[in-house]
């Protein structure tokens, strides 16, 4: 069983509403990132953070803004939120390198 | 170009076949590689990493030819259960930890 854990597991929101999703990572792990996998697609990265820091952010807009806690759990903000952002989020911990990184089970929002 | 390129299938095989997956990736200064499997509405779970001397494990033999920019994947006696989306990922070595996916190649195994 995965030892990082998403929630809520499904969510239904309005279009312009929004979003709070949360992940707490697997222990000892203090780097947290997080993607976004529409239907058909592989996971788009959204952004990490390393010690409660964002260090590093892929092609998402400001709308889509993050928090790291001291316990190295994390949220993914959404604002404003539109059609397009219906689609699975992924939360990934690890220490990266060759040993890779364990995702979640995701939250799948839909925007209607 | 995508970073990352795969053949999104699918491939339909049946038990026993072999198969191999392949996808190339764009950026050279890459240096981490793996494989991993997505079950239909599930999260990607790491399959395997991938490196240039090759590795295996059981019967799944991964090989990175960094010359050509291309990752390769090769799974013996297929099983019913391998039925999964095969996804590609590499390191961007961006500084930070950036995984950079494929969008995936879907494999039916059929009885």
């Amino acid at each position: 069983e995965t030892g990082v854990t998403q929630s809520p597991t499904h969510l239904i929101k309005t279009r312009g509403q929004q979003v709070t999703l949360r992940c707490s990572s697997q222990s000892g792990h203090n780097t947290v990132s997080w993607y976004q996998q529409a239907l058909g697609q592989g996971p788009q990265f959204i952004f990490q953070y390393y010690r409660e820091e964002e260090n590093g952010r892929g092609n998402f807009p400001p709308r889509f803004s993050g928090l790291q806690f001291p316990n190295y759990s994390s949220e993914l903000n959404v604002n404003a939120l539109e059609l397009d952002d219906s689609a699975l989020y992924l939360c990934a911990s690890g220490s990266g390198g060759v040993y890779g990184y364990t995702f979640g089970s995701g939250t799948r929002l839909t925007v209607v | 170009r995508k970073e990352v390129e795969q053949d999104p299938g699918p491939f339909n095989v049946p038990e026993g076949a072999t198969v191999a997956f392949n996808c190339t990736y764009s950026n050279s200064a890459s240096q981490s590689f793996f494989w991993y499997r997505q079950d239909c509405r599930k999260e990607p779970k790491l399959l395997m990493s991938v490196y240039s001397s090759g590795n295996e494990d059981g019967r799944f033999t991964a090989q990175l030819n960094r010359a050509s920019q291309y990752i390769s994947l090769l799974i013996r006696d297929s099983k019913l259960s391998d039925s999964a989306t095969y996804l590609c990922v590499v390191n961007g070595n961006t500084g930070f930890q950036k995984l950079v996916f494929g969008t995936g190649t879907r494999l039916l195994v059929s009885p």
